[in-house]
């Protein structure tokens, strides 16, 4: 069955530093998510992007971020410059058609800030 | 401010018996409603989504959605331990998802 994948599972930085997260979304989908869930809280929805651009981010998605589908399978998640409050579980998504339909997540990458 | 409401529990039932599990929403524009599990560490897991007023049955879940009193609730017949979980309720408005903070779920052996 296909399924998002992500990498790495864990990654660990120190603060101020930029890190990038992998997602491989399902071949034949169309929208791509990221959201993050900081431990003990909500699924936060950081942003969605279908055709190559943006197409709703939250008001947590500033500056500090961007994505990127650099090739035909990968979409990224790039924080420039890491802050302790970054720390969370990034779950990756994909879904088929539409943004009201249903997404598939990928296992997550834990990031933590130190 | 888009909210969704769930009773973050802990719900506890005993096996076999009947889970159930309510969130509500404030948006009217939502459109297609979620509900996702969640084991400790791992990600969310679809459960069923419904679209549509009434009730929808796959299995031992049914989901159970009224759009005028911005309702959606979901029951977990049969109840089993591996039930046990975070059981996220999601409505999209159409542009993006919306999460509640969960349901914990205990089923007792």
């Amino acid at each position: 069955e296909p399924e998002v994948t992500q990498t790495p599972s864990h990654q660990v930085t120190q603060m101020g530093q930029e890190v990038i997260l992998r997602c491989v979304p399902i071949s034949n989908h169309l929208y791509f998510y990221w959201y993050r869930q900081i431990l003990g809280q909500k699924v936060e929805f950081l942003v969605s992007f279908y055709n190559n651009e943006i197409s709703e981010k939250s008001e947590i998605f500033d500056d500090q971020f961007s994505v990127e589908r650099p090739d035909g399978s990968n979409f990224t998640l790039k924080i420039r410059s890491t802050k302790l409050e970054d720390s969370a579980m990034y779950f990756c998504a994909s879904s088929e058609v539409a943004t009201t339909d249903t997404q598939y997540f990928g296992p997550g990458t834990r990031l933590t800030v130190l | 401010q888009k909210e969704v409401e769930q009773n973050s529990g802990p719900l506890s039932v005993p096996e076999g018996a009947i889970a159930s599990l309510n969130c509500t929403y404030s948006d009217r524009g939502s459109q297609s409603f979620f509900w996702y599990r969640q084991y400790s560490g791992k990600s969310p897991e679809l459960i069923m989504f419904i679209y549509s007023n009434g009730d929808k049955e796959d299995g031992r879940f049914t989901a159970q959605l009224n759009k005028a009193s911005q309702y959606v609730s979901l029951l977990i017949r049969d109840s089993q331990p591996s039930d046990s979980a975070t059981y996220l309720c999601a409505v999209n408005p159409g542009n993006q998802f919306y999460f509640g903070t969960g349901t914990s779920l205990t089923v007792i052996p």
